[in-house]
């Protein structure tokens, strides 16, 4: 079956200090993989995605075959972090995107 | 900057009832979706439109859901009757293909009584 685990529905972190939100999947293929984000008031709008290998507003995520884990990590917090996080993954076949159930990150100043 | 459109916003409405949804994608993007939200759960997909034919509608619940997108650009989803658990933010997101990103629209926030 095809799942996203997201381990932790609440982080709460300081200001300048690393942050590292868990993500594991299930999934028989090579999946693509991606994070989400929704700011307060704001849409779901999507952060980063591994096949960019890019850096967005600090955070990189690694995909690791061997763990079956993307977790997603910034090395100095901001208060401008703090939102609601989805890892979600997408499979080669149809194409349809499986979301997680989301981490709340909260950096405190 | 173009953006996805739904309405209503927000729909408070007795089970048994009927309701329809409704989501204007971006223009040009070929590709559709439909979320359901459920408080504390992540987005789960019902339905997926590649311009207005649907290529995943397997976890919607057809006795009672039905999604539409008739000329390949906006599309209308109906619940009809309405249960309490339907109670969730229902989003639309659209996106130019089907591995491009997918943009979202603010949801439509469901009450059932």
């Amino acid at each position: 079956a095809q799942r996203v685990t997201q381990p932790e529905k609440l982080l709460s972190v300081f200001k300048g200090a690393p942050v590292e939100l868990k993500c594991n999947y299930s999934y028989s293929g090579s999946p693509e993989l991606f994070w989400y984000v929704q700011y307060s008031r704001q849409r779901l709008q999507l952060l980063l995605r591994h096949i960019s290998r890019e850096s967005i507003k600090g955070f990189t995520a690694d995909l690791n075959k061997g763990e079956t884990s993307f977790h997603l990590k910034k090395p100095f917090a901001q208060e401008e972090d703090s939102a609601m996080y989805y890892c979600a993954l997408q499979n080669t076949g149809g194409f349809k995107t499986i979301f997680g159930a989301g981490t709340r990150l909260f950096v405190k100043a | 900057e173009a953006e996805v459109a739904q309405s209503p916003r927000y729909k408070i409405t007795e089970k048994s009832q009927a309701v329809a949804f409704w989501c204007d994608p971006i223009s040009g993007h070929a590709t559709l979706y439909w979320y359901r939200q459920i408080l504390g759960q992540g987005p789960e997909l019902l339905v997926q439109f590649q311009d207005e034919s649907v290529v995943d509608d397997s976890q919607l619940p057809k006795d009672r859901f039905s999604a539409e997108r008739l000329k390949g650009v906006d599309s209308t989803l109906k619940i009809q009757p309405a249960e309490l658990g339907d109670s969730a933010m229902y989003l639309c997101a659209s996106s130019l293909g089907q591995r491009e990103t997918q943009y979202f629209g603010p949801g439509t926030r469901l009450l059932v009584l």
